[in-house]
């Protein structure tokens, strides 16, 4: 049972344009939300986080959005560029864990030139 | 600052043979994780250690055991390979306060014939 769902396994966006991907959750108890990026062969990178006490956090070119009574989030990449084609990953923890995170399986984002 | 790093970064296996991946950081985090890639699944938790001597099992920690001797190593291994253990592993550390960032290192892709 995926408790964090990425429904779309890719998305192509044209560069300068906006990309949106999205991250779906079914547990309640998530409290805290990351989304990381990873090129090929290397690890996974943090992009930007948001906990949910707020509905939206900004970093530059990329903002994330909370609505946690659809629990839904979604990262929003403005303008894109090339250079954002990557794996991204949605990431949760659990008020009831440590400090474990749930990951969704990735969506591979394709910014065309 | 080298940050977290793995060693191997390939490795073939016979079914049957044994394994220790090697995980290293120097960032002087308390916790450390070891995950599991595999297509269409995401990053699954196997096991993770909250401090020097201490272990917990995750998601899948079945047909792996670790050992956390010291505070920067985490290793993880194999004792019996099995071709479903076939897979790209992670190690992640984190910080024990603060952020809930976890920091990865590149990888290691593991095959079992």
């Amino acid at each position: 049972d995926q408790q964090v769902k990425q429904n779309s396994p890719s998305l192509s966006v044209q560069e300068g344009r906006i990309s949106i991907l999205n991250c779906d959750y079914t547990n309640s108890m998530f409290d805290y939300f990351l989304w990381y990026k990873k090129y090929p062969a290397e690890g996974p990178t943090f992009l930007i986080s948001i906990s949910s006490i707020k509905d939206k956090n900004e970093d530059g070119r990329f903002t994330v959005f909370l609505n946690k009574s659809a629990k839904h989030l979604s990262l929003h990449i403005v303008p894109s560029q090339p250079g954002d084609s990557a794996v991204y990953f949605c990431a949760a923890r659990s008020s009831g864990s440590a400090r474990q995170l749930t990951f969704g399986s990735g969506t591979q984002l394709t910014v065309l030139p | 600052n080298a940050g977290v790093t793995q060693t191997p970064k390939f490795r073939v296996l016979k079914t049957g043979q044994s394994m220790t991946l090697l995980c290293a950081q120097d960032m002087n985090h308390e916790y450390m994780y070891w995950y599991r890639q595999d297509p269409g699944m995401g990053l699954r938790l196997i096991h993770y250690s909250v401090g020097e001597g201490t272990t917990a099992k995750g998601e899948v920690p079945d047909g792996y055991n670790v050992s956390r001797l010291k505070k920067q190593n985490f290793l993880l291994g194999l004792e019996s390979a099995a071709p479903s253990q076939t897979s790209v592993y992670f190690c992640a550390s984190s910080y024990s306060v603060g952020s809930y960032e976890q920091y990865f290192g590149p990888g290691t892709r593991l095959t079992v014939t």
